[in-house]
């Protein structure tokens, strides 16, 4: 069974500073992995896509690397800014068992970025 | 370009009523998943719609259940609610099913309060 977990569950940082997010998962048997962010209450909002043959995707400030063989990934989030206040959810889509052809994903990191 | 549609916003309901849950998916889009984010946690998979029928199905019982209309709109309905229902009730759309799916863009959800 695929687990993930996201490390730290809380994050506050000053603005401006660069900042990263981590991601484990159990299961390298992945067809792609999806950093989200969601602000209270609302969906989510997809915000960088790895097909499990990249290594990495980049979008503004947000990079996002993928490490299958050790089951890792991490959003690093560049001159970090108060509207990047939410919580960041690390989901894979698998290829086996019961997490075949489905979102599987963490419990999320809040992030507070301090004015 | 309408994305993802859900209703209603937000739901109360007493413990042992029947609820449905309606989605639009985003145009073009023929798949529809739905899962369940408890507060604090990251969503669960419920189960999965492609042409008409239940293709996927999470760890959920048999109270929960599902529709998919010709113009690939779907229902959730759950029966018997329990106070372990309420959630944020998240809608994906994808295009197609299995491997091609893997791209899901979700809605806002509908709050589900179960007094």
């Amino acid at each position: 069974k695929q687990e993930v977990t996201q490390i730290p569950a809380a994050l506050s940082v000053p603005e401006g500073e660069n900042l990263v997010l981590n991601c484990s998962f159990t299961d390298s048997a992945i067809y792609n992995l999806q950093w989200f962010r969601q602000d209270p209450g609302k969906g989510l909002t997809s915000l960088l896509l790895i097909q499990s043959s990249q290594r990495e995707q980049t979008s503004g400030r947000l990079n996002a690397s993928l490490d299958k063989s050790s089951g890792r990934s991490t959003l690093y989030i560049a001159a970090s800014q108060p509207g990047d206040s939410a919580t960041y959810l690390c989901a894979l889509y698998g290829l086996s068992g019961g997490s075949n052809y489905k979102l599987t994903f963490g419990k999320g990191t809040l992030l507070t970025v301090n004015p | 370009d309408a994305g993802v549609t859900q209703s209603p916003t937000h739901l109360i309901k007493t413990r042992g009523q029947q609820v449905t849950l309606r989605c639009s998916p985003k145009s073009g889009h023929d798949t529809v998943s739905w899962y369940q984010q408890a507060l604090g946690q990251g969503p669960q998979f419920i189960f999965q719609y492609y042409e008409e029928e239940e293709r996927q199905r999470g760890n959920f019982p048999d109270r929960f259940s599902g529709h998919q209309f010709p113009n690939y709109s779907s229902e959730l309905n759950v029966n018997a609610l329990l106070l372990g229902d309420s959630a944020l009730y998240l809608c994906a759309s994808s295009l197609g099913w299995g491997r091609r799916a893997y791209e899901q863009y979700f809605g806002p959800g509908t709050r589900l309060t179960v007094t």
